[in-house]
């Protein structure tokens, strides 16, 4: 079936503007996660839903940045008032169940954001 | 806080060669991954390590875990081109579902 999806695939704005990045998870699957890969680096933690419900948005940098995923399925991450050090590859996954230990972690293609 | 560090950061092995890559974790986990990612690519999951001793081979790749010594081995036996590529390892975070990634190790194999 089809994996995690991702739009746009690259992005360019410029410093100030607003960004949203659009995931869509494997169908059915219920956990949600998104990641930020800065160039030469492994990709950190920004946020995770169950669902609906998002459960932890301890990674997320500052209050620029702002996840939602209001029917449970597609998610969408947006970043307000875009600034250089925003330039990366945000990832999203997804998995099938949620609770604590549970199932892997399936990575969509990624959005490189570039600010300039 | 959860910490992982991989090493070596860089790897430039001759073809035909064996090598490890070494992954150490700072705090309790149960379940660790392995992941592939080529250039401009997303990641490609590998392995799933999910109990102390486990260890599990694909192709050329193996790896193991060591949950007492917060340690996971990614083998590499008999290198080939195709196996160049940058490769994380991630423990999930105890009591969460979030993974926390290694700094990955960048494998460049050559003839």
């Amino acid at each position: 079936g089809a994996g995690v999806s991702q739009s746009p695939r690259y992005k360019v704005a410029k410093r100030g503007q607003d960004v949203a990045l659009r995931c869509d998870p494997i169908s059915g699957h219920v956990s949600l996660f998104w990641y930020q890969q800065a160039l030469g680096q492994g990709p950190e933690f920004l946020t995770y839903f169950q669902n609906e419900a998002q459960l932890d948005k301890s990674g997320l940098p500052s209050d620029r940045f702002f996840a939602e995923r209001p029917e449970g399925s597609v998610s969408t991450l947006k970043i307000q008032r875009t600034q250089q050090e925003d330039s990366a590859v945000y990832l999203c996954a997804s998995s099938q169940a949620g609770g604590v230990g549970s199932y892997e972690q399936y990575f969509g293609p990624g959005t490189r954001l570039t600010v300039t | 806080e959860l910490k992982v560090e991989q090493n070596p950061l860089f790897l430039s092995m001759q073809e035909g060669k064996n090598y490890t890559i070494y992954c150490n974790y700072s705090t309790t986990s149960d379940r660790l991954y392995w992941y592939r990612q080529d250039p401009g690519k997303s990641l490609e999951s590998l392995f799933v390590l999910l109990s102390n001793g486990a260890v599990k081979q694909e192709g050329r790749l193996m790896a193991s875990l060591d949950t007492k010594a917060r340690l996971s081995t990614l083998h590499i036996t008999a290198a080939v081109h195709d196996l160049s590529a940058t490769y994380f390892c991630a423990v999930e975070a105890y009591n969460t579902d979030k993974l926390i990634f290694g700094t990955g190790t960048r494998l460049q194999v050559f003839p």
